[in-house]
């Protein structure tokens, strides 16, 4: 069976510090990956996605960059956080046969 | 991706079916409805999904209308443990599909 992992599961960082979220998946080939955030109290808001190695699409320009360097990591990152890049990161993946993503346990990233 | 529309809460008692409502009137017609939710502080699940015809599974059933304007997800039997936002979005299923998600309804299981 499949299965997606994300880490840290939370993380405090300054402002102004770099950041790395990974989330991997395991039990499938060639996923689509999804990096959505969750601002205190408002909805999921894509991020970035990626259709294979290399292939990034972003959704809302940031001070956050995506890259997939094998098939089934994506890693989020930032050189310089912000306040408002505080939040709930959840990863996601859809593979080639179902329709539906699979959401990550999310990584809660308080910036201070 | 087309608009979708969500009361913003609704409760339901405990065992009762829960009926959460959604209009979907700009859906197009290669667009699936989905339906997916989050319980507090853990990522969305998904439930169910849909073209035309009703749909029904394990955890959920969607009634879809003739004219695919609207749907109803149904928890057949709410438990406490259903209390969750519940999101209904569409979709296309092309590999460049995205889902995006609105402010869902809440829906809050009394016991």
């Amino acid at each position: 069976s499949q299965t997606i992992h994300q880490w840290p599961a939370t993380l405090v960082q300054p402002v102004g510090s770099p950041l790395s979220l990974e989330c991997t998946v395991e039990g499938t080939s060639n996923p689509n990956l999804y990096w959505y955030r969750q601002a205190a109290g408002r909805g999921l808001q894509l991020l970035f996605y990626s259709v294979g190695i290399g292939q990034i699409s972003s959704e809302v320009p940031q001070n956050l960059s995506a890259s997939r360097p094998q098939d089934r990591q994506f890693i989020l990152s930032s050189k310089k956080l912000l306040l408002s890049d505080s939040g709930f990161y959840l990863c996601a993946w859809r593979g080639p046969g179902p329709y539906e993503q699979y959401f990550g346990p999310g990584t809660r990233l308080t910036v201070t | 991706d087309a608009k979708t529309t969500q009361p913003p809460s609704m409760d339901c008692a405990e065992g009762r079916a829960a009926n959460l409502p959604c209009n979907h009137s700009t859906i197009s017609g290669n667009e699936y409805v989905y339906w997916y939710r989050q319980i507090h502080s853990q990522g969305p699940q998904y439930i169910i999904h849909g073209l035309k015809n009703n749909e029904t599974n394990e955890m959920a059933s969607l009634i879809i209308t003739e004219d695919r304007k609207s749907s109803t997800l149904i928890l057949p039997h709410a438990t406490l443990r259903d209390t969750a936002v519940y999101y209904c979005i569409v979709s296309n299923t092309g590999a460049n599909s995205k889902l995006t998600f609105g402010k869902g309804i809440t829906l809050s299981v009394r016991p």
